[in-house]
Order: structure tokens, then C-alpha cells, then sequence
């Protein structure tokens, strides 16, 4: 199975801020990497698929980036609405494999 | 609008069994691949199981084949997961999910609101 490993694993920043995430596969994925905002008790929502593309309806500020073995997510000027946790997750191969997550926090 | 709505998880003892159901609506339920995702309490995301649009490929992370059946009707719009021989470990809320574009099988974009299930004695 590939593993996804995610850093840092916890973040704390400021409304404004730019952010970067950074996600690393244990083999080649190609751009097949997708990144999840997910907030306490609900279902995780889809912001990127294929490494860079902007799933409808996310605001712009968030973007992505790489191919390969190595992803980021940068969200341009953290709004309120954006302090949640974040998973990167490959879509390469069966079973698809998740980050263990990036706790984004209010500081 | 596409939505999904799981339901069916509960309290279950060690060894026992469990049958989850997910309910598509606003969507062509046929076109998709479907999975199962889920998430033990305070922990990160696990893909479960999926199966193709007619039902005839069915995948399992290792930890639960043999244990776990993923099937569907398309002429309900249904999916289930029949879990049997559980245990502790498969405590977790558990997820039906529908990929963002029909040619697409594991980027999530539909989620259902998610179904506790908990196995202990």
C-alpha cells in the first residue's frame, strides 16, 4: 500500500496568513492527490483533486501543487472559516490511502 | 442536488454483525463507483471498500476482507456494507462516499452525514 505522510501535522496561524501544507507519497503517484478539509462532526468536503485542480463551489484562495511524490496545498489568506483539519489522500491505486491529517488551528 | 444518507450503525458486541445502508438521491446513482470510508474516534480517514457501477468488482483493505460485503441496487440507489465477526477496532463512523466525476473512482466529493458504529461488549 502507499503511504501518505503529512507535515506538519499540526499548524497554528492567523486570519490572513498564507499557508502551506505539504504531503509526500511513498512511491510515484503521478498528480493523482487529492486534498480534504474535514471539521469536527461532519463529513470531509473536497477541495482539490488530481494534485491541482479546484473541486466547485471552494473558494480560490486554496490551491495545489506537484506531481510525483511530493503535494502541497496553500491557502492563500486564511479566512475564519478555514481553521479545520486537512487530509491528503491518493487516488493512484487500490486501497486509496490517506494522510494522517493537519490540524489547523486558531493562534 | 446529490446527496447521500447512511444508516444502520449501532452497538454491537465483539463477534456480532452489522448491516449499513447508504441511500443516493439527486444524482444517477448507476454511473458511479461507491465506497465506504471510515473514521475511528479522534483518528484520521480509512477507505473501506468500493464497488464498480454494476456491482461485479468489489476491493476491501486487507483488514477487513473476508469479514465485510459491500453490495448495491441500483434500482433502489442503494449501497450496503454487511459487517460480520467484528471487533474492537472497527469502532468508527463510517462513510458512504461517490466520486467527483463518473470516470473517477476514489476522489470523494459526495459524502453521506456519516453512521456511528461501535462494537463492545
Amino acid at each position: 500500500d502507499i503511504q501518505m505522510t503529512q507535515s506538519p501535522s499540526s499548524l497554528s496561524a492567523s486570519v490572513g496568513d498564507r499557508v502551506t501544507i505539504t504531503c509526500r507519497a511513498s512511491q510515484s503517484i503521478s498528480t493523482y492527490l487529492n486534498w480534504y478539509q474535514q471539521k469536527p462532526g461532519k463529513a470531509p468536503n473536497l477541495l482539490i483533486y488530481r494534485a491541482s485542480s479546484l473541486q466547485s463551489g471552494v473558494p480560490s484562495r486554496f490551491s495545489g501543487s506537484g506531481s510525483g511524490t511530493d503535494f502541497t496545498l496553500t491557502i492563500s489568506s486564511l479566512q475564519p472559516e478555514d481553521f479545520a483539519t486537512y487530509y491528503c489522500q491518493q487516488s493512484y491505486n487500490t486501497p486509496p490511502t490517506f494522510g494522517q491529517g493537519t490540524n489547523l488551528e486558531i493562534k | 442536488e446529490a446527496q447521500l444518507v447512511e444508516s444502520g450503525g449501532g452497538l454491537v458486541q465483539p463477534g456480532g454483525s452489522l448491516r449499513l445502508s447508504c441511500v443516493g438521491s439527486g444524482f444517477t446513482f448507476s454511473d458511479y463507483w461507491m465506497s465506504w470510508v471510515r473514521q475511528a474516534p479522534g483518528k484520521g480517514l480509512e477507505w473501506v471498500a468500493n464497488i464498480n457501477q454494476d456491482g461485479s468488482g468489489e476491493y476491501y483493505v486487507d483488514s477487513v476482507k473476508g469479514r465485510f460485503t459491500i453490495s448495491r441496487d441500483n434500482a433502489k440507489s442503494s449501497l450496503c456494507l454487511q459487517m460480520n465477526s467484528l471487533r474492537g477496532e472497527d469502532t468508527a463512523v463510517y462513510y458512504c462516499a461517490r466520486p467527483n466525476r463518473v470516470e473517477s473512482r476514489h476522489s470523494f466529493s459526495i459524502w453521506g452525514q456519516g453512521t456511528m458504529v461501535t462494537v463492545s461488549s
